[in-house]
């Protein structure tokens, strides 16, 4: 059965420093993940996608994300973090039955410090 | 522009009474689907369609019906059996059967309170 785990629920950094929340995955299969991004009170909107072309996914607004399978890990990073990004970031995997359901991690906030 | 519409944005609802969320696109999708968004529980599937005339229940289906008799749209009804339908409610769509490596594209949700 496939899963995510995000293991932080808050992340607080200053503007202008790295970014990193973490994402650790389960799955039998070759996995498809995403990462989406949520402002608050709207939709999500998809951050970048890993879909086992090369590990490393470079996604919107200076976001990229390293697959490593000998991890189980597929955690999100920024160089220099702005304050318009701040929010809620969920790491996704398709779950890989007939389904093809999405498969959501429980979020992590990001707040952003001046 | 292609996209996905949800209405209307903030809905209340009575006591005792059944309301229907809407939910349009205009991608060409033939997967649908609705979650629902609590506070720090992430989101939460309540029905999805993978086809035109077809859907399966979710993780929380109990309270709520869908129908999917056209291809670009997928509303969501609210029933009074649902018991705590106070919530943030959102549609996705997403490419068709054996498209698990596409992402899914989201509308910008229904904040649901019950008065």
């Amino acid at each position: 059965a496939q899963s995510v785990t995000q293991l932080d629920s808050h992340v607080s950094v200053s503007e202008g420093t790295p970014v990193l929340l973490r994402c650790n995955y389960s799955s039998s299969y070759s996995p498809s993940l995403f990462w989406y991004v949520q402002h608050p009170n709207k939709g999500l909107q998809l951050l970048l996608k890993y879909t086992s072309a090369a590990t490393l996914v470079k996604g919107i607004n200076g976001f990229e994300a390293e697959f490593k399978k000998s991890e189980t890990s597929f955690h999100l990073t920024k160089p220099s973090a702005h304050m318009s990004d701040a929010a809620e970031y969920f790491c996704v995997v398709t779950r890989m039955d007939s389904s093809y359901k999405l498969i959501f991690g429980s979020g992590t906030r990001l707040l952003v410090r001046p | 522009d292609g996209g996905i519409t949800q209405s209307p944005k903030y809905l209340f609802r009575k006591e005792g009474q059944n309301v229907t969320l809407s939910c349009e696109q205009n991608l060409n999708h033939d997967a649908m689907y609705w979650y629902r968004q609590d506070p720090g529980q992430g989101l939460r599937l309540i029905y999805y369609s993978q086809i035109v005339n077809d859907f399966q229940k979710g993780d929380i289906a109990e309270g709520y019906s869908v129908s999917r008799e056209k291809k670009e749209s997928f509303p969501l009804t609210v029933t009074s059996a649902q018991k705590n339908p106070t919530a943030f409610y959102l549609c996705a769509s997403r490419r068709g059967q054996g498209s698990g490596n596409t992402e899914a594209f989201f509308g910008q949700g229904t904040r649901l309170t019950v008065v």
